[in-house]
């Protein structure tokens, strides 16, 4: 089975742009989370999505949003962006709704200018 | 107060040492997951655990739910081992600790 996939895999950006980062889990995952870590921060949880809804978030603000397509597939989109922003985002699928092992993406690693 | 405490923060070992990595926790949980990162960024799962003891290969997890504790323990480490060792609980989230960063040297 192939592994979960994020792209891109690097992002250069400037402040106020705004960004869209896709992950797609392994299939017939239907649970797909999107993590933020920054050095200063580490891992930090943004939001969970199930059979496209979302199930949780994580406290972040409104400029972090996403959606969770039919085939599983799931975008994230940071509006606005800040310099405090610059982090890597990961996502990770499980089968059922998290209650379980996750498999993590290489993440996309995101600069801005 | 963190909800989530690892130690310690670094940890440098010679090749075939026994090595330890503990993670304290302050709240209730549905379970605990350690989590390996390379210096690439990419992150694995190791285990996940609600109770007493999991072993893959050389890698062992316990936990001790009444204590709020875990523990992951690499036996005959090699420099291979080297990475982030990240400890997370689960609640309606994964809140991840700090990590340990583990050296080990031929």
């Amino acid at each position: 089975k192939a592994g979960v996939t994020q792209t891109p895999r690097y992002l250069i950006k400037t402040r106020g742009q705004q960004v869209t980062l896709s992950c797609s889990p392994i299939s017939g995952h239907r649970s797909v989370s999107w993590y933020q870590q920054t050095p200063g921060q580490g891992l930090q949880f943004l939001f969970e999505y199930f059979s496209e809804t979302q199930r949780n978030k994580g406290n972040f603000p409104g400029r972090f949003s996403g959606r969770q397509f039919s085939n599983s597939r799931s975008e994230m989109n940071v509006s606005t962006l800040e310099l405090g922003d610059s982090a890597l985002y990961l996502c990770a699928s499980s089968s059922v709704w998290q209650q379980e092992t996750q498999y993590f993406g290489p993440g996309t690693r995101l600069l801005v200018l | 107060k963190n909800e989530v405490e690892q130690s310690p923060q670094n940890l440098t070992a010679q090749e075939g040492e026994f090595i330890t990595i503990n993670c304290s926790y302050s709240v209730g949980i549905s379970a605990l997951h350690w989590l390996q990162q390379h210096p690439g960024g990419g992150i694995v799962s190791l285990f996940m655990l609600s109770s007493g003891k999991k072993k893959h290969g050389r890698l062992i997890a316990t936990i001790n739910i009444q204590e709020k504790h875990s523990s992951l323990h690499i036996t005959a480490s090699h420099p291979r081992d080297s990475a982030v060792y990240i400890c997370a609980i689960q609640r309606d989230k994964l809140i991840f600790g700090t990590g340990t960063r583990l050296q080990v040297f031929p």
